[in-house]
């Protein structure tokens, strides 16, 4: 079965602060990917990063980093220095070539507090 | 680049009647993808099209909900007739891949608010 589980419903930090958003999935498939995308109140998703199960390196963009493990199966997002701006409902998402979908977690509100 | 496109951004209609969204892809995009998000839900695939034939609608409730997909370009999605369960924001997207290569990052529209009262 595929799916994905945040477990994080909402969060709220203060500006500056860092976040960690989590991410757990779930697959038998070896080859997949996984995906965050943010959604600001406007609805559009945006998306953030893709990240395929063979490429462990964790990635930074900005104030923007993910961190994969395999052996836990996770795949968590931190903002650091977080903005107001950063206000959005995050999905986490996964994809995979046997269920040829993108599955997506039930999202983490975050809001950011000047 | 123009974004993926969709009409109208919100829809009040009463049970049992009907309701049409469309979607404009982004040019040049051969999957087309419509999705539906209840309040406090992630998205949940109702369709995928690639070019104009439907490559999953296992998801979609075909005996009030259909879908098309003319000349591999715009889509539209129908409701008829509307259940109060239908209420939710249906979101297009779309990507350049096709078959496995569907994992490349899918563009979403803004999104339809469809309220049934």
């Amino acid at each position: 079965a595929q799916k994905v589980t945040q477990a994080q419903t909402e969060i709220s930090v203060v500006e500056k602060e860092d976040v960690t958003l989590d991410c757990v999935y779930e697959t038998r498939d070896t080859t997949y990917y996984l995906f965050w995308y943010k959604q600001p109140p406007s609805g559009e998703l945006v998306f953030l990063i893709r990240r395929n199960s063979f490429d462990e390196q964790n990635e930074i963009s900005g104030r923007y980093s993910w961190n994969f493990q395999k052996s836990t199966s996770s795949f968590n997002f931190t903002i650091t220095a977080s903005q107001v701006v950063d206000s959005a409902v995050y999905f986490c998402a996964l994809f995979s070539g046997g269920y040829n979908k993108l599955i997506f977690g039930a999202g983490t509100r975050l809001a950011v507090h000047p | 680049e123009a974004g993926v496109a969709q009409s109208p951004r919100y829809k009040i209609i009463e049970k049992r009647q009907s309701v049409a969204f469309w979607c404009n892809p982004i040019s040049g995009h051969a999957t087309l993808y419509w999705y539906q998000q209840i309040l406090g839900q992630g998205p949940k695939l109702l369709i995928q099209f690639q070019n104009n034939g439907v490559v999953d609608d296992s998801q979609l409730p075909k005996d009030r909900f259909s879908a098309e997909r003319l000349k591999g370009v715009d889509s539209t999605l129908k409701i008829q007739p509307a259940k109060l369960e239908d209420s939710a924001v249906y979101l297009c997207a779309s990507s350049p891949g096709t078959g496995f290569y569907s994992n490349q990052p899918q563009h979403f529209g803004d999104g339809t608010r469809l309220s049934i009262l």
